[in-house]
């Protein structure tokens, strides 16, 4: 069954403190995604990743970085977090065929607070 | 200035009705397009592709293409309470990158 797993589903941090949001697929899909979603603001991209150590930044990558060290697993980081960065965070795959490419998966999200 | 822009930001079309949704991107990169649909505490979950002008249909859903003028329209037909979610339009330049709208909300009542 094709899915995108992210880990944790809820999340609650301190301004501050680091955060490791994770986000895996077993679809051998090369490129993932990293967005975040905000009422009023869509879904925007933060990273995108074409396959292991190929990262690009996206529309809004201030605040974070990301780890792709293994195909299946893409990891998002925000180093001391801001109450700004309060949202959902999705994470998404998808199979590289050029023009047919099909549409990103998405995972079912992760509630991120920092307070 | 949003690259896509969707409208009407909500709706409300009865319960066997057709609901209709428009989309129209300010970026003559973008060649690909999606519509997403996302019901509450889930993901985007991708309805249906649009590359080429003209029409696609998909059982109830039709999505229109009008390259020259980046025109994106879906059409939901005999409309079910299911269908009552948030659409998304998203384009890219190169199939991969999405970037999205800000989606419609489609209430569908009895």
């Amino acid at each position: 069954d094709m899915k995108v797993t992210q880990m944790p589903r809820y999340l609650i941090k301190r301004m501050g403190e680091n955060v490791l949001l994770e986000c895996g697929q077993d679809m051998s899909h090369e490129t993932m995604y990293w967005y975040r979603q905000d009422p009023g603001l869509g879904l925007q991209l933060i990273y995108i990743s074409y396959d292991v150590d190929s990262n690009s930044e996206g529309d809004i990558p201030k605040g974070y970085r990301v780890s792709r060290k293994k195909r299946e697993h893409f990891s998002l980081i925000l180093d001391s977090a801001k109450t700004n960065q309060t949202s959902v965070y999705f994470c998404a795959s998808s199979l590289y065929r050029g023009r047919d490419n099909q549409a990103p998966l998405f995972g079912e999200g992760t509630r991120l607070s920092v307070l | 200035q949003q690259k896509v822009q969707q409208s009407p930001e909500s709706l409300s079309v009865p319960e066997g009705g057709m609901a209709s949704l428009n989309c129209t991107s300010s970026d003559r990169n973008f060649q690909y397009f999606w519509w997403y649909r996302q019901h509450s505490g889930e993901g985007p979950k991708a309805l249906m592709s649009i590359f080429s002008d003209g029409d696609k249909k998909e059982g109830r859903f039709t999505a229109h293409l009008n390259k020259a003028s980046l025109h994106v329209s879906l059409h939901i037909r005999d409309s079910q309470p299911s269908d009552s979610a948030l659409y998304f339009c998203a384009a890219s330049e190169d199939a991969q990158g999405l970037t999205f709208g800000l989606g419609t909300r489609v209430s569908v009542f009895p």
